[in-house]
């Protein structure tokens, strides 16, 4: 059973660029959250998302920024004219069900780490 | 608003030493606690979750403990070896499945 996959691993983007993040998660579970970890700080809540629903997004920038989860196909975290403070880590995680109400782990993805130009 | 705060930032240690890792949050209405480990360019390892309702948790050389009502939990790694060089998060959870982070303990331990 494949861990959680992130990809790119690297990821480098010019300023006002569009940067596209892609999140696998485990197989069998249906729900993704994502983390930022800018430099020489912890790691953030971005959005919780479960298959075709947004449920928690309370970390997200109000502006150029976006996640989905679709049906089919990885989760996606979308950030639009990119600028030079994007620039982070970006980890994605799973769970296979509603955590923490079951007491289940999050199992965490190798990250994307994003340089901006 | 919780904060979740570890002390000490670094550690470094010789190989074989018992140590502690501390983790304080200011909110103590939390659903779990959970402590990670990161490698560089890595991601998160989970080592240990600890229900609210729990004290501690034990897995081979690690053990956590959890005292909700103060906002402390600890880790403590035995006989330390060089492969525990990592560093260490702690995150807690509220009535959803955000994690908040402390910054970490980055533990370095010397051959």
């Amino acid at each position: 059973n494949a861990g959680v996959m992130q990809n790119p691993r690297h990821l480098v983007r010019r300023r006002g660029q569009e940067a596209r993040l892609r999140c696998s998660p485990m197989k069998g579970h249906s729900h993704v959250y994502w983390y930022r970890q800018l430099p020489e700080e912890g790691l953030k809540f971005m959005v919780y998302l479960q298959k075709e629903n947004i449920i928690d997004e309370s970390g997200m920038p109000k502006e150029r920024f976006s996640a989905e989860f679709p049906k089919e196909g990885p989760s996606i975290l979308r950030i639009q004219q990119v600028v030079r403070g994007d620039s982070a880590a970006y980890f994605c995680a799973s769970s296979p069900t509603d955590y923490p109400g079951a007491g289940e782990k999050l199992f965490f993805g190798s990250g994307t780490q994003l340089s901006v130009l | 608003k919780q904060e979740v705060t570890q002390i000490p930032a670094a550690l470094s240690v010789p190989e074989g030493e018992n140590l502690v890792l501390n983790c304080s949050f200011t909110d103590s209405a939390i659903y779990n606690l959970q402590w990670f480990r990161q490698d560089p360019g890595k991601g998160l390892t989970s080592l240990l979750l600890i229900q609210s309702s729990q004290r501690e948790q034990t897995s081979g050389r690690l053990n956590a403990s959890l005292d909700k009502s103060s906002g402390r939990s600890t880790l403590y790694i035995a006989a330390s070896q060089p492969g525990d060089s990592a560093t260490y998060l702690c995150a807690v959870s509220g009535n959803t499945g955000k994690l908040i982070f402390g910054q970490g303990t980055t533990l370095q331990v010397k051959p």
